[in-house]
């Protein structure tokens, strides 16, 4: 079954402790991962795509597929991170199965 | 810079009434796509739609329907909305390709059934 879990829906830490916001996956190929954000009133918004290898905003994600894990980390974490954020994954013709969401919140 | 609207922020209906859910996106994206949003649901695909007059159920179809007449507009139809409807719904919309292209959504519709 293709599938994407995000065992924490509420992640509350203080400005400037590291974050790691975690996804594991269920898939038989290879897999195609997403972090996608939504902060306060704003639309929902891709942060970064595992293929990409980048760092947004602070934020990595590196895929490991021992584990069949994707978890978002930032070393400090600042108040506008604070949001509602959404592990995704491709499962085939431009199809994503999202998570259920982790919020972050960053208290000053 | 690409734009999803979507016809409402809000609305109200009652049970058993049609409902209409318009999306329109202005980036000639081939790929259009209609979820529901719940509390510790998550995102779930209702219905997707790949090219003009095509669409394929999603993970949740039953209890509604969709229509794309045009590339830019993809309608959600709600033939006789319940209760169990009620919830936040986003549109969004991709290019189509040999890569998984980003997903850009709408601001969402807050569809209240009573």
């Amino acid at each position: 079954a293709q599938r994407v879990t995000q065992p924490e829906k509420l992640l509350s830490v203080f400005k400037g402790a590291p974050v790691e916001l975690k996804c594991n996956y269920s898939y038989s190929g290879s897999p195609e991962l997403f972090w996608y954000v939504q902060y306060s009133r704003q639309r929902l918004q891709l942060l970064l795509r595992h293929i990409s290898r980048e760092s947004i905003k602070g934020f990595t994600a590196d895929l490991n597929k021992g584990e069949t894990s994707f978890h978002l980390k930032k070393p400090f974490a600042q108040e506008e991170d604070s949001a509602m954020y959404y592990c995704a994954l491709n499962t085939g013709f431009q199809k994503l199965v999202f998570g259920t969401g982790t919020r972050l919140l960053v208290s000053p | 810079d690409v734009k999803v609207t979507q016809s409402s922020r809000y609305l109200v209906k009652r049970t058993g009434e049609k409902v209409f859910l318009e999306c329109v996106q202005d980036m000639d994206h081939e790929n259009m796509f209609w979820y529901r949003q719940d509390p510790g649901l998550g995102l779930r695909l209702i219905y997707f739609s790949y090219d003009v007059k095509m669409k394929e159920k999603g993970d949740i179809p039953e209890g509604y329907s969709v229509s794309r007449e045009k590339k830019e507009r993809f309608s959600l139809i709600l033939e006789s909305a319940s209760t169990n409807q009620t919830s936040m719904y986003l549109c969004a919309s991709s290019l189509s390709g040999g890569r998984t292209y980003e997903q850009y959504f709408g601001p969402g519709t807050r569809l209240t059934v009573t």
